[in-house]
């Protein structure tokens, strides 16, 4: 089984529904991020949590928010989605403790909106 | 603030032949990490390497390498005789102070191998 799973894979709505993405991990870490990518823009970050009771806003966080329901939970929520939206969005997993502290990321999201 | 460079944005070689990608990063900092990750077409990324700003050895892995160069703020990845499952997506990252936080992502270095 994969150690970060991303739920759903590939969505399609509409402008001005409220959709949720959400993201599982069976690594134990306690750090997780929500990433999305556009074309030839690289991967930005929207927000980021370093435990249950931390949440922090990234690059981009505006039109999103997120909840950590737990250490192994971290879903990202788009309120009202707009076109502008559409994009493939990851999640990330990372361990303070590891020496080598680094992210590693689920199978991505791929988001429509229409 | 941070940023990395990657000023490739695709580039085709002949199977077997090696290919290098550039990436230049920028950052304030004395203490960083530097990362490369491989996205095949099937979307998802893989971790291929960290290297931390203390560290300027050389890593070699197989059919790929790594130069770090502090002194030009370069992190270059070499792949050695190419191969058709190279083909995919290498993002060079850096992330300053404790590690892995805050990943500042380049736009990307599409890698096409020709059989």
């Amino acid at each position: 089984d994969a150690d970060v799973t991303q739920t759903p894979r590939n969505r399609i709505t509409k402008t001005g529904k409220r959709i949720m993405l959400e993201c599982s991990q069976t690594k134990g870490h306690d750090r997780m991020y929500w990433y999305r990518q556009d074309p030839g823009l690289g991967l930005r970050l929207i927000y980021y949590s370093f435990d249950v009771k931390d949440i922090n806003k990234g690059e981009i966080s505006d039109g999103y928010s997120v909840s950590r329901q737990a250490q192994a939970k971290f879903s990202l929520s788009l309120e009202s989605a707009i076109p502008n939206q559409t994009a493939l969005y990851f999640c990330a997993t990372s361990d303070l403790s590891q020496a080598k502290e680094t992210q590693y990321f689920g199978p991505g999201t791929r988001l429509l909106v229409l | 603030a941070q940023k990395v460079t990657q000023a490739q944005t695709e580039i085709s070689v002949v199977e077997k032949e090696d290919v290098t990608l550039d990436c230049v990063y920028e950052t304030r900092d004395t203490t960083y990490y530097l990362f490369w990750y491989k996205q095949p077409p099937s979307g998802e990324l893989v971790f291929l390497i960290r290297r931390n700003s203390f560290d300027e050895q050389n890593e070699i892995s197989g059919r790929y390498s790594w130069n770090f160069q502090k002194s030009t703020s370069s992190f270059n990845f070499t792949i050695t005789a190419s191969q058709v499952v190279d083909s995919a997506v290498y993002f060079c990252a850096l992330s300053e102070g404790g590690g892995g936080e805050k990943l500042t992502f380049g736009t990307g270095t599409r890698l096409t191998i020709i059989p």
